[in-house]
């Protein structure tokens, strides 16, 4: 079976330091990747998608990167986390090139900016 | 650009009640509709997942329906327990440029169901 992993579960930044979240995924091959981010009183925004090694698109210009650098691993970075970067951030994938499949989420990072 | 409402932003209930929580969608060219459950801090739970030549799901006390002409969805929870309490979040996929399809979501239901 398939499963997504996320971490860390919590972390607490200062103002200016960088940032690496990492995801990866097992039991599928080549997924669609995504990372939202959920702030509070808000829903929850698409911030990068991927369709493959390498291959990532953007929804929202922002402070933050994402790479592939794997089949199955999806790393969301910054160089300098400002305080509008906290948030709830969520990885997810989906079977490529498949409409009707559903999209299934890891456990999240509480990420707080001070 | 699609935009997902949800509505009621908040529900609280007794223990028992049948409940009815609504999403509505604007861009009615979707691939498919999904229902997540999100308990406080933790990630997405797959509920029911939608096709978009479906009309509608169920799995066990609940049931989701979708029309997607009129852009609308509605998950149904039958004899609420106070485990249900969660958020209920609805996702509609379509196409991006970018070769894939992409979830996009609303702010959610709210609910409590209390004994």
């Amino acid at each position: 079976s398939q499963t997504i992993h996320q971490w860390p579960a919590t972390l607490v930044q200062p103002v200016g330091s960088p940032l690496s979240l990492e995801c990866t995924v097992e039991g599928t091959s080549n997924p669609n990747l995504y990372w939202y981010r959920q702030a509070a009183g808000r829903g929850l925004q698409l911030l990068f998608y991927s369709v493959g090694i390498g291959q990532i698109s953007s929804e929202v210009p922002q402070n933050l990167s994402a790479s592939r650098p794997q089949d199955r691993q999806f790393i969301l970075s910054s160089k300098k986390l400002l305080l509008s970067d906290s948030g709830f951030y969520l990885c997810a994938w989906s079977v490529h090139g498949h409409s009707n499949t559903e999209a299934f989420f890891g456990q999240g990072t509480r990420l707080t900016v001070v | 650009k699609q935009e997902v409402t949800q509505i009621p932003a908040a529900l609280s209930v007794p223990e028992g009640e049948n409940l009815v929580l609504n999403c509505s969608f604007t861009d009615s060219a979707i691939y498919n509709l999904q229902w997540f459950r999100q308990d406080p801090g933790k990630g997405l739970t797959s509920l029911l997942l939608i096709q978009s030549s479906q009309r509608e799901q169920t799995s066990g006390r609940l049931n989701a329906s979708l029309d997607k002409s009129s852009g609308r969805s509605t998950l149904y929870i039958a004899a609420s327990q106070p485990g249900d309490s969660a958020t209920y979040l609805c996702a509609v996929s379509g196409w991006a440029s970018g070769g894939s399809y992409i979830p996009t979501f609303g702010r959610g239901t709210s609910l409590i169901v209390h004994p």
